[in-house]
């Protein structure tokens, strides 16, 4: 089975700093990745996600994550972050060779500081 | 098209006492899924149902049922509900591929 480590459980970063989010996996045989937010009071949104072609994906809002697959990791950045991105961010594998079943990390707090 | 909806959006229950979480989606998914969220845990799995007609217990599944009543819809029963089960619950749905899960708007569940 796979394990999802986030290893901050909370980043406070000033506005228009950068921000790094880690993510690692334990298996790199034959994974999706996924990033989720979820802003207080709601559900998990999908942020980017990881099938297959560039190792280097992106959001519409800014994000950008890579797949790297000797480390195992698949971190989140931001060049500058925005008060509106403070959120719980997870980090999501999907394990193709155990039938596509779905792992995630514990999570991650974003606070963005004024 | 709503997505995944769950209902009710906030429950209060006293120890012991049973209800049912309701989850649909429009999505024509073909697996569904039921979590809980708990402060620092992350989203665990408790049950899920990788077709219709099929169902399958997943990480924290003791003290809970599920129904997968159509392809639409999967339930999600507590007999007797404990203070552990104090949470929030999420409902999400995919087309079975390992591609991304849709999730509902979550449940908060208080059982004193």
């Amino acid at each position: 089975a796979q394990s999802v480590t986030q290893l901050d459980s909370q980043v406070p970063v000033f506005e228009e700093a950068p921000v790094e989010l880690r993510c690692n996996y334990s298996s790199s045989v034959s994974v999706y990745l996924f990033w989720y937010v979820q802003y207080p009071n709601q559900g998990l949104q999908l942020l980017l996600k990881y099938l297959s072609g560039s190792t280097l994906v992106e959001s519409i809002n800014g994000f950008e994550a890579e797949f790297n697959k000797s480390q195992t990791s698949f971190h989140l950045r931001k060049p500058s972050v925005h008060i509106s991105d403070t959120a719980e961010y997870f980090c999501a594998v999907s394990d193709r060779g155990s039938g596509n079943q779905f792992y995630f990390g514990t999570g991650t707090s974003l606070t963005v500081i004024p | 098209n709503a997505g995944v909806t769950q209902t009710p959006k906030f429950q209060v229950l006293k120890t012991g006492q049973s209800m049912t979480l309701q989850c649909a989606q429009d999505m024509n998914h073909n697996s569904m899924y039921w979590y809980r969220q708990d402060p620092g845990m992350g989203l665990r799995l408790i049950y899920y149902s990788a077709s219709e007609g099929t169902t399958d217990k997943g990480e924290v599944p003791n003290g809970y049922n599920v129904s997968r009543l159509n392809k639409r819809e999967f339930s999600l029963r507590l007999e007797s509900a404990a203070p552990s089960q104090t949470s929030v619950y999420f409902c999400a749905g995919d087309w079975g591929q390992g591609y991304e899960q849709y999730f509902g708007p979550g449940t908060r569940l208080t059982v004193t």
